[in-house]
Order: C-alpha cells, then structure tokens, then sequence
C-alpha cells in the first residue's frame, strides 16, 4: 500500500540546519521527492532521489535514503528565513502515474 | 510562475451547487493532474489525464468527474456539493513521463462551500 508520514511541524533558528524526516511505505517506490508550498503558492519541486541512490546533494540541500527503513530526509544548511514553507515528500512508482504525498512539515525559521 | 494556470482563484458556493475549476498546463505538457488539498487530508490525488484519456484514478468521489480537452486544458466538475468538499483543488502537469516525473502545479482553486 501507499503511505508516506512526515513529523507535522519544525522550527530552526536562522543559520541552523533544518532535517525534514519522512518514510513510506511502498518498496517499489522509482522516485522520491521533495516539494515546498509556501504560503499562497503551489508545490513546486526542490529536488528529487531516484531509489537506487542514497544520498543527492544539491546546493544547501541533501537528501538522504534508507531504503531498509524506507526513511527519506531532507537537510538544508544554513537555512534562511526565506525557507519557511511547508515541506512535502512525495512517491512515485513506475509509470509515474501519480505522486503520493506525506502529509507535510510545516518548517518555521525564526531569525 | 509554474506556467500552469487555474482559474478561478477562489470561489464561494453553498451546499448542493456544482462548480467547475479549470486548469490549462504548461505549453507541451500532455498530463494533468488534479489533487485536493484539506486540512483533515493533506494532499490526495484525485485523477490524472493523459493527452485526453483519463489514466489513473485516485479517491474522487462520484460526485466529481473531470474531463481533457483537445486542446489539453482539463475541467474539475464537482456537483452536489458539501461543506467537506471545501478545499483547494490544485491542478499539476508534467511531460508524457519523464524521466523524473516533476509535476509542476498551479497556484490552486480555493473552493469555500457554504
């Protein structure tokens, strides 16, 4: 079956690390996401990992696999107030006709 | 901007009416996706179209229906509709089926039932 779960909230100081944390549940998972939605906004793509990798580093962003514990996680260094959003994790299997999506972390940066 | 559009932005209705949300993708893209995003249910896929042809289906109820058009713009008709059915109705795109599967989304339809 499809379930992906992401703790609800997370708050940072500025110039912290912030760690997202998501698993899922499906195996056959080909690719796992990370979307942002900030306020007013659509979701739009941060990065993505293909499930044979296990880690992607991306600028301020690394995205971490277990494929063993099906745990999916996003750091970013150094965040800034800017990055205040809601964080989704998503799933997809092949064909990609759908993306299934966690529930989203709400991350508040505080200065 | 995403290059998807939705339209209307917001939309204030009672009970029992039916509405329609529209959604034109980005240029070239042949897949729409619609998904409805609550409070109580996060985000939940609703169906997905391909170059006109529905293509998967998730939890939309029968009161719902959605339909792709030739030109590749796709409606979300939603009738009878309840106080629970308050949401906001995004609409994704993407290429046939890339090689990452990006969706790309509008900005969304809130639709606020009364």
């Amino acid at each position: 079956g499809e379930d992906v779960e992401q703790s609800l909230f997370l708050s940072v100081r500025e110039g912290d690390s912030s760690v997202i944390n998501c698993t899922y549940t499906d195996s056959s998972s080909t690719y796992l996401y990370w979307y942002k939605q900030e306020p007013g906004a659509g979701l739009q793509l941060l990065t993505y990992i293909f499930s044979n990798m296990d880690m992607k580093q991306d600028q301020r962003l690394t995205v971490l696999l277990n494929k063993k514990d099906k745990h999916l996680s996003l750091r970013i260094a150094d965040t800034q107030t800017g990055d205040s959003a809601i964080y989704f994790c998503a799933e997809s299997m092949v064909g990609f006709q759908k993306l299934v999506f966690g529930t989203g972390t709400r991350l508040l940066v505080s200065p | 901007d995403s290059g998807v559009t939705q339209t209307p932005k917001h939309l204030i209705t009672a009970t029992g009416q039916r509405v329609t949300l529209r959604c034109s993708p980005r240029s070239g893209d042949l897949s729409v996706y619609w998904y409805q995003q609550s409070l109580d249910q996060g985000l939940q896929f609703l169906i997905q179209y391909y170059n006109g042809e529905e293509r998967a289906k998730g939890n939309i109820l029968e009161r719902f229906s959605a339909q792709q058009f030739p030109d590749l713009h796709s409606e979300l008709n939603l009738s009878s509709l309840e106080l629970g059915d308050s949401a906001l109705y995004f609409c994704a795109s993407s290429v046939a089926q890339g090689a990452t599967g990006e969706l790309f989304f509008g900005e969304g339809s809130r639709l606020t039932v009364l």
